[in-house]
């Protein structure tokens, strides 16, 4: 079963706009993961935060996490038509002795020129 | 270096007909995963290596879904007897030790059974 939900499913926002992504998530998690995605194909990996860490910043993104909520966000400032993509949260879970990554549906961003 | 790469990148076969897909990982990754990928989902678990062993198959949908990894590099999904369903696009990763690393994607094979 699919653990990630993002929020919202689809954004669309002018450049140089803010886009805030939300994820909430069921279980216990090791860490999540931000992953985004071009055109429905390979996946590229944004950034880690550790279950211990409550936020932490890469270039123009910031994610937080609040473990208390079972909550994360996603924040992309600046935004360029360029991030125009599909961007997917994945709690990091042990089950059946093995992490894995469970992902969402992914929040469709669209970066509008 | 080379990232993961994913072959064919695209596959048509006809319902009942076995296919394989192939995913070579970046070198030195001694973790690899299949994922599929449904129009509008995100991706979903299917197996993971450690080495040349399948430390984790419990997404394997059934038992026409088969992955194998001889020396622990490249890997094939097996599937047979394909069904309509079975159309998706799998995507391959690989990581230097354990999933809840950074996972390193390949681009995917989109699979069209008709």
């Amino acid at each position: 079963s699919q653990q990630g939900e993002e929020d919202p499913q689809a954004l669309s926002i002018q450049e140089g706009e803010n886009a805030t992504m939300n994820c909430s998530y069921k279980t216990s998690i090791n860490n999540l993961q931000w992953y985004r995605q071009n055109s429905g194909r390979g996946l590229v990996h944004l950034i880690l935060i550790r279950s211990n860490e409550r936020e932490k910043h890469s270039g123009r993104l910031r994610v937080t996490l609040d473990t208390s909520k079972k909550s994360s966000s996603l924040l992309i400032t600046a935004s360029r038509a360029a991030d125009t993509a599909s961007y997917f949260c994945a709690p990091v879970i042990t089950q059946g002795g093995s992490e894995k990554l469970v992902f969402g549906k992914g929040t469709k961003l669209t970066v509008n020129p | 270096g080379a990232g993961v790469s994913q072959t064919p990148s695209n596959k048509v076969t006809e319902k009942g007909k076995y296919v394989e897909l192939r995913c070579d990982p970046i070198s030195g990754h001694t973790a690899l995963y299949w994922y599929r990928q449904s129009l509008g989902q995100g991706p979903e678990f299917l197996i993971y290596f450690q080495g040349t062993g399948a430390a984790d198959d419990s997404g394997l949908p059934n038992d026409r879904f088969f992955a194998v990894r001889p020396e622990g590099s490249v890997s094939t999904l097996k599937i047979q007897r394909t069904e309509r369903g079975d159309s998706a696009v799998y995507l391959c990763a690989s990581s230097l030790g354990f999933p809840g690393e950074t996972q390193y994607f390949g681009p995917g094979t989109r699979l069209l059974v008709l």
